[in-house]
């Protein structure tokens, strides 16, 4: 079984500072992991993925994050925030080998604010 | 361009009343998914279908029903017996080109219920 955790519904940055949304998982399975983002009443984006290989992913609009197996965490980082960056943002897994195809596990979702 | 088209984007029930969610895509994708969204509870699985005339119950699949009768359409009836219908819903698919299981959605449906 897949799970996700999202540490932090909310979270509040200043404009310029380091954004950290914290995503820990559980799978039973090598997982596939995803950043979404969401803007008030829109659907779903995706920001960035994990597969396999690399553990450091870069992602559109400056932001990345690293899959860590021995902490079962893909936490997502910004260097310097921006106004535009304030949405929501969920954090999901799939199983890779095996697992039914589109079959993900979301979190509760981290509201991002950005103050000027 | 491809995508997602759901409709309509607002939707008022009366209770007792079933509605119906339209989602039709142009990506070609095998695969199409119905998400429920409340706040703070994320995104809940309520339907999905990978093929054509077949789909199965996701987590949350009481009180809804769809069908699969073409690849590009995947509509979600929510019917009375769902106890709290209001919500955000979202339409997704993928397809195993896609690499990863990566979903594409629309831009979701509003439901309320008076």
């Amino acid at each position: 079984a897949q799970s996700v955790t999202q540490l932090g519904s909310h979270v509040s940055v200043s404009e310029g500072a380091l954004v950290l949304l914290r995503c820990n998982y559980s799978s039973s399975v090598p997982p596939y992991l995803f950043w979404y983002v969401q803007y008030p009443n829109q659907g779903l984006q995706l920001l960035l993925k994990y597969t396999t290989g690399a553990t450091l992913v870069k992602g559109i609009n400056g932001f990345e994050a690293e899959f860590k197996k021995s902490e079962t965490s893909f936490h997502l980082t910004k260097p310097s925030a921006h106004m535009s960056d304030a949405a929501e943002y969920f954090c999901a897994v799939s199983g890779s080998r095996g697992s039914t195809l589109g079959r993900l596990y979301f979190g509760r979702g981290t509201q991002l604010t950005v103050w000027p | 361009d491809g995508g997602i088209t759901q409709s309509p984007k607002y939707l008022f029930r009366k209770e007792g009343q079933n509605v119906t969610l339209s989602c039709e895509q142009n990506l070609n994708h095998d695969a199409m998914y119905w998400y429920r969204q409340d706040p703070g509870q994320g995104l809940r699985l309520i339907y999905y279908s990978q093929i054509v005339n077949d789909f199965q119950k996701g987590d949350i699949a009481e009180g809804y029903s769809v069908s699969r009768e073409k690849k590009e359409s995947f509509p979600l009836t929510v019917t009375s017996a769902q106890k709290n219908p209001t919500a955000f819903y979202l339409c997704a698919s993928t397809t195993r080109d896609s690499g990863a299981n990566v979903l594409t959605f629309g831009a979701g449906s509003r439901l309320t219920v008076l």
